[in-house]
């Protein structure tokens, strides 16, 4: 299994280009989501889905557009880019959680190894 | 809202014991979940507390008491390969959104 992965590594845009992110997993999990991290920073969660079809916003999602057409995949479009979308974007998935329980089993998400972005 | 507050950097020798602590507001959450980050790294989970009370495993123990909002990580037996970002996560209540606090940098020394 490859887990989540993540194109591209590294990527430089000019301020009002556009891109998208590709994200992709090879778990059969139903949920996906995207972060980004600014440096010394949290987590902040943009967009997440629960399945194929159903995508809903995070904390941050102002500048971006999701879509999910498959379980495997879930990119995160960035429109218009801006200095302030500077960052370091993450892809995650897991099972359906399962909230409350003792353990972590059914609340685990697993990570991508990221795509650093930089907009001048 | 949700906010977290963990101590932004935590050093401590080869061997002993440490603890990260997280303090949180919330109008109400579902649980705490901890995850390691090396630098240049991806986050990796460490453990999840739905409940009050500890969570072990192996090395590592988390706690949670939902009355004085509060959560810990403790790391035993530290080695050098635990040197790295540790944050604290808040599951809530739409319980597919986690709020992560600003982590704590651990450094481990000989």
């Amino acid at each position: 299994n490859a887990g989540v992965t993540q194109t591209p590594k590294f990527r430089i845009l000019k301020i009002g280009q556009s891109m998208t992110l590709q994200c992709a997993q090879d778990m059969n999990h139903n949920y996906m989501y995207w972060y980004r991290q600014d440096p010394g920073m949290g987590l902040k969660l943009i967009y997440y889905s629960v399945g194929a079809g159903i995508t809903d916003k995070g904390e941050v999602p102002n500048g971006y557009n999701v879509s999910r057409s498959t379980t495997e995949y879930f990119p995160l479009r960035l429109e218009l880019a801006a200095p302030s979308q500077t960052s370091v974007y993450f892809c995650a998935s897991s099972y359906p959680l399962r909230p409350g329980l003792a353990g972590g089993q059914f609340n685990e998400q697993f990570f991508g190894p990221g795509t650093r972005l930089t907009v001048l | 809202g949700q906010s977290l507050e963990q101590p932004s950097e935590v050093t401590a020798v080869e061997g002993a014991i440490v603890q990260i602590n997280c303090t949180y507001q919330t109008s109400g959450f579902y649980g705490l979940s901890w995850y390691q980050q090396h630098d240049g790294g991806a986050p990796t989970f460490l453990s999840y507390n739905g409940l009050d009370g500890l969570e072990e495993t192996g090395r590592f123990s988390s706690f949670l008491s939902r009355s004085d909002s509060y959560g810990y990580l403790l790391l035993q037996e530290l080695q050098m390969k635990d040197s790295a970002s540790y944050f604290c996560a808040l599951q809530g209540n739409n319980f597919n959104k986690f709020y992560f606090g600003s982590g704590t940098k651990l450094n481990v020394k000989p």
